[in-house]
């Protein structure tokens, strides 16, 4: 069965970059790709971006242009997204989802970065 | 930007029908999906090209897209479809979610 697995929650003081993982499993890892949406406490989806795992080629939200990049490791299964210079309002659950038939099919559980002053 | 507009919250008695709405700027021209999201919870995909379930999704969702509005109904609705609806027009210019509804079911 399809699963993303996300690393775990984060704690981030402010200007620090953080990197979260997505290990999928179940399915080809390179036949579709990975897509970040986050959400911040109490609000709504937010589509950061995606990476195309056969390829490594990215596409980004153009307000975190500069913030993030998300590679893959394809020898294991691996997607990455790293934000950096943090800020308060970058607290969020961020997750990973596997694009479905325009859509996304799986979501990862999600990890909590909480970014402190 | 593109921006979606969907109801904040939508009350519906068990058993009842829910219906919860979508409307953006030429919606009708993209395939909309839908996901649920209980409490403390990643999303799941209800609803795919505007009106396909997913395998494991009960037969009580369907989706719909009429002009510029796609619609999540929900027949006879159980306690456990509480939850928040987002909507999402798939296109490849921009991924844009709707603003979310949440479902109250009492």
């Amino acid at each position: 069965q399809v699963q993303l697995v996300q690393s775990g929650t984060e704690g981030k003081k402010a200007g620090a970059s953080v990197k979260v993982s997505c290990k999928a499993s179940g399915y080809t890892f390179t036949g579709y790709y990975i897509f970040w949406v986050r959400q911040a406490p109490g609000q709504g989806l937010e589509w950061m971006g995606w990476i195309d795992p056969k390829s490594g080629r990215t596409r980004y939200l153009q307000k975190f242009q500069g913030r993030v990049t998300m590679t893959r490791d394809t020898s294991i299964n691996t997607a990455y997204m790293e934000l950096s210079t943090l800020r308060s309002d970058d607290t969020a659950v961020y997750y990973c989802a596997k694009e479905g038939e325009l859509s996304l099919d799986y979501w990862g559980q999600g990890t909590l970065v909480t970014v402190s002053s | 930007s593109y921006e979606l507009t969907q109801p904040p919250s939508v009350s519906v008695s068990p058993g009842q029908t829910a219906n919860i709405t979508c409307s953006g700027d030429k919606l009708g021209d993209k395939y909309t999906c839908w996901y649920q999201q209980r409490p403390g919870q990643s999303p799941v995909l209800v609803i795919y090209y505007d009106d396909k379930r997913p395998s494991g999704i009960p037969e009580r969702f369907s989706g719909s897209t009429s002009g510029n509005t796609a619609t999540l109904t929900i027949s006879g609705t159980q306690p456990m479809d509480e939850a928040d609806y987002y909507c999402q027009p798939w296109d490849s210019s921009s991924y844009v979610f709707g603003t979310g509804t949440m479902l109250t079911v009492l």
